[in-house]
């Protein structure tokens, strides 16, 4: 069954110093999809990226990175130099290409807390 | 381009009474999605729409649920006679439906607290 696992509950940094949160996710689709949203304080699901299972290229953002590896099922998010602003509950995603829905399945989310 | 709204952002009811939800997507967007979170969990999926047509329903909506999304543009999700256990954020999100890719552009929610 598809299954989206973020370990790490809460997470708490200094200013500058850098963040990676994992996610790990279980699926029997060869095509699916990855995505990572950030939920702040108001309460919006903000969409940071998306990745398809063919594609493995690591991917960079200004100071957002992913890391995608399919042989560890895993698809980690590492903020660089973190911020104030970057406190936040993070979620990790998954949609099967078989279901046609594309509804999300989301893991229970990692929760950042940036200290000045 | 506005986003995705939703109205009321709280709702506060006694357990017993019906509350109804409005979501506004994205404009054009065809499929339209309802999701419940509840506290320290993600988002789950509720039901969808494309167009008009409410494709999937997920176990978690019981009978006391229905939604609607008539003419294809906002939807209203209904709760009749509500209980404790449906207080929680219900979240819509919306997408243009276009060969897998599908990114859902979420609203910041209704928080519904049942007394």
């Amino acid at each position: 069954a598809q299954k989206v696992t973020q370990a790490q509950t809460e997470i708490s940094v200094v200013e500058k110093e850098d963040v990676t949160l994992d996610c790990v996710y279980e699926t029997r689709d060869t095509t699916y999809y990855l995505f990572w949203y950030k939920q702040p304080p108001s309460g919006e699901l903000v969409f940071l990226i998306r990745r398809n299972s063919f594609d493995e290229q690591n991917e960079i953002s200004g100071r957002y990175s992913w890391n995608f590896q399919k042989s560890t099922s895993s698809f980690n998010f590492t903020i660089t130099a973190s911020q104030v602003v970057d406190s936040a509950v993070y979620f990790c995603a998954l949609s099967e290409a078989w279901d046609s829905s594309y509804k999300l399945i989301f893991g229970s989310g990692t929760r950042l807390l940036v200290r000045p | 381009d506005t986003g995705v709204s939703q109205d009321p952002r709280h709702k506060i009811t006694k357990r017993g009474q019906n509350v109804t939800f409005r979501c506004d997507p994205i404009s054009e967007h065809n499929r339209l999605y309802w999701y419940r979170q509840t506290l320290g969990q993600g988002p789950e999926f509720l039901t969808y729409f494309q167009n008009e047509a409410q494709l999937e329903k997920s176990r978690l909506l019981s009978d006391r649920f229905s939604a609607e999304r008539p003419k294809g543009s906002f939807s209203t999700l209904e709760i009749q006679r509500t209980e404790q256990g449906d207080s929680a954020m219900y979240l819509c999100a919306s997408s243009y439906d276009f060969s897998g890719k599908n990114i859902q552009y979420f609203g910041a929610g209704t928080r519904l607290s049942v007394l």
